[in-house]
């Protein structure tokens, strides 16, 4: 069975850090490209990132709100994800999803999500 | 950047009947090797969201066959052809031609008269 376990979420105050985690069980996960997805209260998906295969080269992606902010890393040897987010903002109050995300002719797996508060 | 635009924003449907989602793109989804990639995915109350087409066309395993996906270029439709209870929720499509950032569109909440 394929399980994708995000943990890490909580409350911050605005311009603090936080760390996700993703475990990940059911498929190889050293040969899988990850992306964290949020969705802030009540509004629509936005990709937040991705890390590549070490096999593919290893390498992140971002998106503009979050550049330079969030870095994403993965230990192969523990299956895991992760999610570095540093001075965090009120406007990333969101539940951060970890999923393949694939676009292409393979599963598409998600974890369950874990919610960031970043409030005052 | 890329900018998804789904339409409408609100699908109230009555059981039984087809629902149809359009979701066009601020620029041509067709990537250097021919192949268009455009995602579609349910997102149920309380749930993570779920895939149910890839490549504008292919059902992933499992999704009902009464869904389907079409389009080419900017244009891109998503289809039920008979509404039930468990396609409530929200629909988004997402593309990931223009990678290495993928965009999704907005979301169509399709809900039961």
């Amino acid at each position: 069975e394929v399980q994708l376990v995000e943990s890490g979420g909580g409350f911050v105050k605005p311009g603090g850090s936080l760390r996700l985690s993703c475990v990940v069980s059911g498929f190889t996960f050293s040969d899988a490209w990850m992306s964290w997805v949020r969705q802030a209260p009540g509004k629509g998906l936005e990709w937040v990132g991705r890390i590549k295969s070490k096999t593919d080269g290893g390498s992140t992606d971002y998106t503009a709100p979050v550049k330079g902010r969030y870095t994403i890393s993965r230990d192969d040897s523990k299956n895991t994800m992760y999610l570095q987010m540093n001075s965090l903002k009120i406007e990333d109050t969101a539940v951060y999803y970890c999923t393949t995300l694939n676009a292409i002719p393979r599963p598409d797996y998600w974890g369950q999500g874990t919610l960031v508060t970043v409030s005052s | 950047d890329v900018v998804l635009t789904q339409s409408p924003l609100s699908l109230p449907v009555t059981l039984g009947q087809p629902a149809s989602i359009s979701c066009r793109s601020s620029q041509s989804l067709v990537y250097s090797d021919g192949d268009i990639y455009l995602s579609w995915f349910h997102q149920r109350p309380g749930q993570s969201p779920r895939r149910l087409i890839y490549k504008v066309s292919n059902r992933d395993s499992g999704v009902p066959d009464r869904f389907s996906g079409s389009g080419s270029g900017t244009d891109f439709t998503l289809k039920i052809s008979r509404v039930e209870a468990e396609d409530v929720g929200v629909y988004y499509c997402m593309q990931a031609t223009h990678w290495p950032l993928y965009t999704f569109g907005q979301g169509t909440k399709l809900e039961i008269k």
